[in-house]
């Protein structure tokens, strides 16, 4: 079976503008959440998807959205870049939720300039 | 609200030592515990859960480790280190109100493996 796999692997923009991450789940799997992950900050839970439907939200500020497709691939839009959202963002699957094992992609790792 | 507390950002030990890295857990809720192995430039591995079930658990790469809800510790362990074991780890709880795949991490713990 094919892992969780993020497009693209890496990114730079610039202050100001917007960007859109991709993640493509394990076959089957219905549940994705992304995370940041930072030197600073570490590892912070940005949203949960389950079946097209926002389950929770991190403490993240308006700029961070996303959503999931009925083929259960997630994308995630930050608008306006930040210095500060330089990091590296993970997505993970799993089928259901709680009990089930998330399974982690290799993440997008962004560079605001 | 639910935290972790990794006690030791960097941990060294030798090839062939006892690996012990230390996670503390708050939580009101009998709490869904993990551990995860980050290596450079990679995405997160689950090395073991504890879900309620048996209190040692038994995780890949010959790691374990034990829920012990009187000390809300679940500390990971390996008797004998190896090269490939160096990495970071990170302990994570289940995030409040059950029925969630939001997990809170502890701050990680870098491990360094000596020859």
């Amino acid at each position: 079976k094919a892992g969780v796999t993020q497009t693209p692997r890496y990114l730079i923009k610039t202050r100001g503008q917007q960007v859109t991450l991709s993640c493509s789940p394990i076959s089957g799997h219905r549940s994705v959440s992304w995370y940041q992950q930072t030197p600073g900050q570490g590892l912070q839970f940005l949203f949960e998807y389950f079946s097209e439907t926002q389950r929770n939200k991190g403490n993240f500020p308006g700029r961070f959205s996303g959503r999931q497709f009925s083929n259960s691939r997630s994308e995630m839009n930050v608008s306006t870049l930040e210095l500060g959202d330089s990091a590296l963002y993970l997505c993970a699957s799993s089928f259901g939720v709680a009990e089930d094992t998330q399974y982690f992609g290799p993440g997008t790792r962004l560079t605001v300039l | 609200a639910q935290s972790v507390t990794q006690l030791g950002s960097h941990v060294s030990v030798s090839e062939g030592a006892l690996v012990l890295l230390r996670c503390n857990y708050s939580s009101s809720v009998p709490p869904y515990l993990f551990w995860y192995v980050q290596y450079p430039n990679q995405g997160l591995q689950l090395l073991l859960k504890y879900t309620s079930a048996a209190t040692l658990v038994k995780g890949i790469n010959g790691f374990e480790a034990e829920f012990k809800k009187s000390e809300t510790s679940f500390h990971l362990t390996k008797p004998s280190a190896h090269m490939s074991d160096a990495a970071e780890y990170f302990c994570a709880v289940s995030g409040p109100g059950g029925a969630t795949n939001k997990l809170i991490f502890g701050t990680g713990t870098l491990l360094a493996v000596q020859p």
